[in-house]
């Protein structure tokens, strides 16, 4: 069965610093992997996806991740952080033949001035 | 705005009650899934349809259904509603079924139970 894991449940970082958030999958088959930000009181938005064509994925807003199947990680990254980036944000994996995505428990990033 | 609206936005009710949930996906997309945001449970998958057919099943209960109709809007069904029944509901859209679709969100419902 596949998995996700997000490892924080709550990251603080200073404006201007970087952002990693860190998620590890399990799968017995090529993942397809997403990231997700949502801010309070709305939807979910796609931040970026890995579907096997390239490991460095960019995304909106300045995001970026990297698959590493040795690792089974994709964690998520940003230079610099905005007092905008606050916000909760999910990694999920794909399941086969329907598109079903089994999410992680969250990580809520909160950028101190 | 994703494309994805749920209506209502907010909901209340008591236990027992019967509740329904719509949702209508983005124009063009034939793939609608509900998912439950819940403190305790995070964000489950609930239920998928493509095209009018039900396509995949999460950790839905039986008091819950859903159907998808032919203009492909869908409505997810509560019924003998319980406390722990109140969570935020999601439905998201894509174009397709495939694994590397995207899923659009809609804004959600939340519903709570008294």
């Amino acid at each position: 069965a596949q998995s996700v894991t997000q490892l924080g449940s709550h990251v603080s970082v200073s404006e201007g610093a970087l952002v990693l958030l860190r998620c590890n999958y399990s799968s017995s088959v090529p993942p397809y992997l997403f990231w997700y930000v949502q801010y309070p009181n709305q939807g979910l938005q796609l931040l970026l996806k890995y579907t096997s064509a390239a490991t460095l994925v960019k995304g909106i807003n300045g995001f970026e991740a990297e698959f590493k199947k040795s690792e089974t990680s994709f964690h998520l990254t940003k230079p610099s952080a905005h007092m905008s980036d606050a916000a909760e944000y999910f990694c999920a994996v794909s399941t086969s033949n329907t598109g079903k995505l089994i999410f992680g428990q969250g990580t809520t990033l909160q950028v101190k001035p | 705005d994703s494309g994805v609206t749920q209506t209502p936005k907010h909901l209340i009710t008591a236990t027992g009650q019967r509740v329904t949930l719509r949702c209508s996906p983005r124009s063009g997309d034939l793939s609608v899934y509900w998912y439950q945001q819940s403190l305790d449970q995070g964000l489950q998958f609930l239920i998928q349809y493509y095209n009018g057919e039900e396509r995949a099943k999460g950790n839905i209960l039986e008091r819950f259904s859903a159907q998808q109709f032919p203009d492909l809007h869908s409505e997810l069904n509560l019924s003998s509603l319980e406390l722990g029944d109140s969570a935020l509901y999601f439905c998201a859209s894509s174009v397709d079924s495939r694994e590397t679709d995207t899923q659009y969100f809609g804004p959600g419902t939340r519903l709570t139970v008294l």
